[in-house]
């Protein structure tokens, strides 16, 4: 099946600082990468839609300044936090889809997941 | 989006079948049923869909009542390997393919 990359798979940063993850498809070309947080012993939420080459799509209350998001190529998709702080440790888990294909019955590809713990 | 409602856990015995039920009341003529799972510490993964017959593929069944108000997700064998948490989702024309997750089941298998 398609592969989903995602790095790094577990990040420790200071608080305050910014943390990259990245999101790449490794086989495929995905127009559109879902970004999700779960935090532990909760389901996913998804936080935002990211769009090849145009501005992402975040959902009702996720702050679109401090989880900054890039999708420049239809490979690669990129979500930053910035100035993170302890309570935005959490599991962060990107997802992608083909860019053909696109109907309601295919499947989506889930990335490892990153954990990031902020200290 | 249509709502899924899922039990909070189930246990099995390794070797034996599961059966993970989902009830979708609400659900519309064109949505399909999805059924993800994630194991601890990973991202989801893809199991199986369907949309009103029953479907077969290598890691499960699925079940989909006549009525299509509610489907079952069927392991013929449980093993350790299959300890995760199953997701029920619709996924509804219109919303641009993102896949709402609800709370799901978690599933323990012992021997």
């Amino acid at each position: 099946g398609a592969v989903v990359s995602q790095h790094p798979s577990r990040v420790i940063c200071k608080s305050g600082t910014s943390v990259k993850i990245e999101c790449r498809s490794l086989d495929f070309q995905a127009t559109t990468m879902f970004w999700y947080r779960q935090f532990p012993k909760q389901s996913l939420m998804l936080m935002a839609t990211s769009n090849e080459g145009s501005k992402a799509t975040y959902e009702q209350g996720v702050e679109k300044d401090k989880f900054l998001i890039n999708h420049a190529s239809l490979t690669l998709s990129t979500l930053t936090v910035t100035s993170a702080h302890p309570e935005d440790s959490s599991f962060y888990i990107c997802s992608a889809r083909a860019s053909t294909g696109m109907g309601l019955n295919t499947e989506a590809f889930f990335g490892q997941g990153t954990r990031l713990t902020v200290v | 989006d249509a709502k899924t409602t899922q039990p909070n856990s189930m246990e099995s015995n390794e070797e034996e079948p599961v059966h993970l039920p989902c009830n979708h009341s609400t659900i519309s003529g064109t949505d399909y049923i999805h059924w993800y799972r994630q194991l601890p510490s990973q991202g989801p993964e893809y199991v199986i869909h369907g949309l009103t017959s029953n479907v077969n593929n290598r890691m499960a069944s699925l079940a989909i009542a006549e009525d299509r108000k509610s489907s079952t997700l069927i392991l013929h064998r449980a093993t350790l390997r299959d300890a995760a948490v199953y997701y029920c989702i619709l996924r509804r024309d219109g919303t641009a393919s993102k896949l709402t997750f609800g709370t799901g089941t978690r599933l323990q298998v012992t021997l």
